[in-house]
């Protein structure tokens, strides 16, 4: 079945620090979302990229969707605490069914 | 506007037992979708509903089952729970495709 691979699985950086997760796909992904769970919440909406190059940004965070549409990343500039968390990518499969990355956990050492 | 609410929150049950978990969808949402999480194998789809009908199924057995409501609200089921049942069941409301917004989740221990 269709499978989103997502790296890193874990990043520690220092406080002021930029990251970046990057998701992967074998195949063409009509669209791909973003989330983030905080250390014992639940996934939160962040964004959703569709068209091929696309680039949103949000205050310190910036996505990108490939021009092939089958791998996307996100960027933090200047990491702070608030950022930790556990970032997933998702895509929604030919069925409709969504996709979730296996997520990259970030720690930000203050 | 109310977020997704999911009770109960914790559950402990043993082997063997059933479970029935609720979801209230945010007001407007039509479709509900139920997800696991656990360390091991992330977040994984179990099912999605849309105007009380299946629309969507994941790759669980059928000891895991749903529904819903004429008001959107959403029951999962699982049966003869196995000890890997053990796992934060997340229920997700959407109005957009795909848009999803998840609930506190019911952390579910199974000894």
């Amino acid at each position: 079945g269709q499978q989103v691979m997502q790296i890193p699985q874990y990043q520690h950086v220092q406080e002021g620090e930029d990251f970046t997760t990057y998701c992967n796909s074998s195949t063409t992904l009509s669209n791909i979302q973003w989330y983030k769970q905080r250390p014992g919440g639940h996934p939160v909406f962040l964004i959703q990229l569709v068209k091929s190059g696309e680039v949103k940004k949000q205050k310190r965070l910036t996505f990108q969707f490939g021009e092939a549409k089958k791998n996307s990343s996100l960027h933090i500039t200047a990491t702070q605490t608030t950022d930790v968390g556990t970032y997933f990518c998702a895509a929604s499969s030919n069925t409709g069914k969504l996709i979730f990355g296996q997520g990259t956990t970030l720690q930000v050492k203050p | 506007k109310a977020g997704v609410t999911q009770t109960p929150r914790y559950l402990i049950k043993t082997r063997g037992q059933q479970v029935t978990l609720s979801c209230s969808p945010i007001s407007g949402h039509r479709s509900v979708s139920w997800y696991q999480q656990t360390p091991g194998q992330g977040l994984q789809f179990l099912f999605e509903y849309f105007s009380e009908t299946q629309r969507n199924k994941g790759n669980f057995p059928g000891r895991f089952s749903g529904r819903q409501f004429s008001n959107s609200r959403s029951e999962m089921n699982v049966s003869t729970l196995e000890l890997g049942d053990s796992a934060l069941y997340l229920c997700a409301s959407s109005l957009r495709p795909y848009e999803q917004y998840f609930g506190p989740g019911t952390r579910l221990t199974v000894t």
